[in-house]
């Protein structure tokens, strides 16, 4: 079946360092990727996107490339910030069908 | 633009009780999703609607679950009898169409079951 698989945290970074949250899917159709990011107290926000393989989403310094070949779609920002903690889910959605499939989530604590 | 509404945000009640969750999306959203979310996982979809008919409640336990969007727009979650593993947080998400279009979410009820 369609599923996600995201790299378990908790991940504790000090500020300026580089991040790498991997996520990898399993999907019978042609899915879209998603990044999602629940701040503290918050709901859930759309990080960025990609809809089709090679295709690169990015926002806020994250990015993520699309990679049909290896089934991933790691998150990266090259230098993290105290304001970047938070929650990451990485959700899959199969074209022509109707909900996300998300991953357990990542959590992310950036100290000073 | 406002968000997807939500309400309330926490509530706490005792097993085999009954509780309602309230959801308003966003302004020309035609569909409507919701999901659970257990501590230390990622949301699980319930129900969605497209305008007020049901596309998919395959998740949705029905025995206890039922879910409503009369008019189209805003939609009820419910829940009776309530049992301790429904603690959790229900998420609201509305689209505007659906097929892998983004999905906007509201801030969740955080349910305690006793």
């Amino acid at each position: 079946g369609d599923s996600v698989t995201q790299m378990e945290g908790p991940v504790t970074l000090s500020e300026e360092a580089f991040l790498t949250i991997n996520c990898t899917y399993t999907a019978t159709g042609y899915p879209s990727l998603f990044w999602y990011v629940q701040y503290p107290g918050e709901g859930l926000q759309l990080l960025l996107k990609a809809t089709k393989a090679d295709d690169k989403g990015s926002n806020k310094g994250f990015e993520a490339t699309y990679r049909k070949e290896t089934t991933s779609f790691h998150l990266e920002k090259g230098s993290v910030q105290v304001s970047d903690s938070a929650v990451y889910f990485c959700a899959l959605g199969i074209t022509g069908a109707n909900n996300l499939f998300f991953g357990t989530g990542t959590r992310l604590t950036v100290i000073p | 633009e406002a968000g997807v509404a939500q309400s309330p945000r926490y509530k706490i009640i005792e097993k085999r009780q009954s509780v309602a969750f309230w959801c308003n999306p966003i302004s020309g959203h035609a569909t409507l999703y919701w999901y659970q979310q257990i501590l230390g996982q990622g949301p699980k979809l319930l129900i969605q609607f497209q305008n007020n008919g049901v596309v998919d409640d395959s998740q949705l336990p029905k025995d206890r679950f039922s879910a409503e969007r009369l008019k189209g727009v805003d939609s009820t979650l419910k829940i009776q009898p309530a049992k301790l593993e429904d603690s959790a947080v229900y998420l609201c998400a509305s689209s505007f169409g659906q097929a892998g279009e983004t999905q906007y979410f509201g801030p969740g009820t955080r349910l305690l079951v006793l």
